[in-house]
Parts: C-alpha cells; sequence; structure tokens
C-alpha cells in the first residue's frame, strides 16, 4: 500500500534555532519526493523536489535528504525565522510512463516563537 | 506572471446546489491539477490534465464531482449536488509537463455547503 508518514505531528522552536522534520514513505515504483511549505489560509509552495538519484538538495535555509534504501526523507531548516511557521508537507510522487499517483503526508504544523 | 487565479475565493451554498469552481493556470503551463483539502484528511489530489486532457481522476470522490478543461487557459471543478462533506479548500495547481516540475499552487477556494 502508497503511504507517507511525517513526524512529528507538530513541532514548537525558538526563533535562530535549527529543526528537522521526518518523512518515510512507502510508494512504488518511487518517481520523487517533494516537500512543501504551506502558511495558514494559502496554497502549498514548493521548497524541494528530488528524485531517486538524489540524496540532498537545498533551497536558501532549507535543506532537504532522501535516502531511497531506507525511504526516509527529512527537511532541515536552518536559523529559523518566524516567517517558518507553517505546516510542511511530504508528498511522494509513485509512477511511471507517464501516469502518476501523488501520495501525502499529513504534514508537520511548525511554530517558530520569538 | 500573476500566478494560478482561483475564482471563487470564497463559497457558501446550501446543500443540493451546484457549485462551480474555476481555475486559469500559468500561462504556458502544460499540466494543471484539482486538490481537495481537509483538515481530516489533508490534502488529496483529485483529477489532473496534461495538455487539456484528463490524465488521472480516480482521485474524484463520486459522480456528484466533474471536471472539464477546455482549453489551456481555463478549468472548471463542477459539484452537483453538492453536500455538507464537500465542505473543503480546493486548490488548483499547475505545472510544466513532467514528473518532476515544481507545482505552482492558486489560493484556493474555500467552500462551506451549508
Amino acid at each position: 500500500k502508497n503511504q507517507v508518514e511525517q513526524s512529528p505531528q507538530s513541532l514548537i522552536i525558538l526563533e535562530g534555532k535549527n529543526c528537522t522534520l521526518q518523512c518515510n514513505y512507502t510508494v512504488s515504483p518511487f518517481s520523487n519526493l517533494r516537500w512543501y511549505k504551506q502558511d495558514t489560509g494559502r496554497g502549498p509552495v514548493s521548497l524541494t523536489i528530488m528524485t531517486f538519484s538524489e540524496n540532498t538538495k537545498s533551497n536558501g535555509r532549507y535543506t532537504a535528504t532522501l535516502d531511497a534504501d531506507t525511504k526516509q526523507s527529512s527537511l532541515h531548516i536552518t536559523a529559523s525565522q518566524l516567517s517558518d511557521s507553517a505546516s510542511y508537507i511530504c508528498v511522494a510522487h509513485a509512477g511511471n510512463s507517464g501516469t502518476y499517483k501523488y501520495i501525502f503526508g499529513t504534514g508537520t504544523r511548525l511554530k517558530v516563537l520569538a | 506572471d500573476a500566478g494560478v487565479i482561483q475564482s471563487p475565493r470564497h463559497e457558501v451554498t446550501e446543500m443540493g446546489q451546484e457549485v462551480t469552481l474555476r481555475c486559469k493556470p500559468i500561462s504556458g503551463h502544460n499540466s494543471l491539477f484539482w486538490y481537495r483539502q481537509t483538515m481530516m484528511r489533508g490534502l488529496e489530489l483529485l483529477i489532473y490534465f496534461n495538455n487539456n486532457v484528463p490524465i488521472d481522476d480516480s482521485g474524484m470522490p463520486e459522480d456528484r464531482f466533474s471536471a472539464k478543461m477546455p482549453n489551456a487557459s481555463f478549468s472548471t471543478l463542477k459539484i452537483q449536488p453538492s453536500e455538507p462533506r464537500d465542505s473543503a479548500v480546493y486548490f488548483c495547481a499547475s505545472s510544466s509537463l513532467g514528473a518532476t516540475e515544481t507545482q505552482y499552487f492558486g489560493p484556493g477556494t474555500r467552500l462551506l455547503v451549508l
């Protein structure tokens, strides 16, 4: 069964601190894995997209890692800012030959405090 | 570019009424996606189009839901008849063709069915 599990469900950190969000996925055949940031009341915004052959990708203070062997991904946020407060959604993309399935995690809600 | 445009932004209707949600993708994008997001179920992909052709509608919950893309710059998602359990935020997203292309989300339509 295709599924994506994220942890923790929620997280509170102080401004300036680092944090790491986890995503475990079981999808077949695996195509790519995406991390989105979603501010309250807005649409998701893509942070990173990683294929099977990529094991790390950065977007500013956001760094995603992918371990295709253990089927795990993480999103590391460095020097957090108040604006990082949002939900972070992991999405595994399964399929090939033009037909794809998107399997969504339920997200990690991050709150950054001053 | 104005980004993905959705209308209306908010819709309140009574059970049994027809609801039509509209989306204008980013110019030049060949793929369009309709998503639904609720607190209980998170983000779900309903249907996606490549070059105006529906590719996968397996996420459409029931026959009450239908989606069309008559041209490259316009798509609709229709619910007829609407039910209270359809209350959710509906997002439209677009991207260039390709499995690893970034999807750009619209601001969403918040639907409340009474």
